[in-house]
């Protein structure tokens, strides 16, 4: 089947530490997201890559890194700089940035906690 | 501003009855995409619908339709004969262009949400 994987569903952190959330897909898809989500809010972009070796910050990337060396594969890091690094992270795609419909396809998401 | 205004923050519904969730949106780009999103308690955003800002019909999935009114900036969801399996969070989202880092991608905005439960 087709989709959009996110692991591990539950992380807990500790304060000062860096964890890696995982997003893998296998839709094919060139573009990929990371978004944040707290209780009660709408989502905010943090990362977007249109392609291979590429990504830009969105409106939060402070306190979080990316890499996207391959074109499945879209890890999130958050390091010990993010303030407040409890909330909901949801991993998207989609076939390309901007063109036609250009709909998100998400993951199941990642629940961090900082303990 | 806010660039997408969900006013509704709960909506009740009886179970076979419609349902309409509001969406108002501001943007000066003449060509945008507006979505709607459920987010079941499992927390996983599920795409419903797409209306884009050239289309001259309202879109319709289903039960789910987009009831598109540019003059106005509204694409409120309509929702026919609720089912239980309904009871969610709903989301509208709005995608503009915008430029960064010398390429420019369509950027999505999500508003706050309405919480809808569906009772039997």
């Amino acid at each position: 089947d087709g989709g959009i994987t996110q692991s591990p569903k539950y992380l807990f952190r500790k304060e000062g530490q860096n964890v890696t959330l995982s997003c893998e897909q296998n839709l094919n898809h060139d573009a990929m997201y990371w978004y944040r989500q707290d209780p009660g809010q709408g989502l905010r972009l943090i990362y977007y890559s249109q392609i291979v070796n590429d990504f830009q910050k969105g409106d939060i990337a402070e306190g979080y890194s990316v890499s996207r060396e391959k074109k499945e594969s879209f890890p999130l890091t958050v390091t010990s700089a993010q303030k407040n690094p409890t909330a909901f992270y949801l991993c998207a795609s989609s076939i390309s940035i901007g063109e036609g419909t250009d709909t998100q396809y998400f993951g199941p998401g990642t629940r961090l906690t900082v303990l | 501003a806010q660039k997408i205004t969900q006013t509704q923050p709960g909506m009740f519904v009886q179970e076979k009855e419609a349902v309409t969730l509001d969406c108002t949106y501001d943007t000066s780009d003449p060509s945008y995409g507006l979505f709607w999103y459920k987010q079941p308690s499992s927390g996983e955003m599920i795409f419903l619908i797409y209306q884009g800002s050239y289309d001259q019909q309202n879109a319709t999935e289903g039960r789910y339709s987009l009831n598109f009114q540019k003059a106005r900036k509204s694409a409120n969801l309509v929702i026919s004969a609720s089912q239980l399996g309904d009871s969610a969070m709903y989301f509208c989202a709005m995608r503009e262009w915008t430029a960064a880092g010398g390429t420019s991608y369509g950027k999505l905005t999500f508003g706050q949400g309405t919480i809808l439960t569906v009772h039997p």
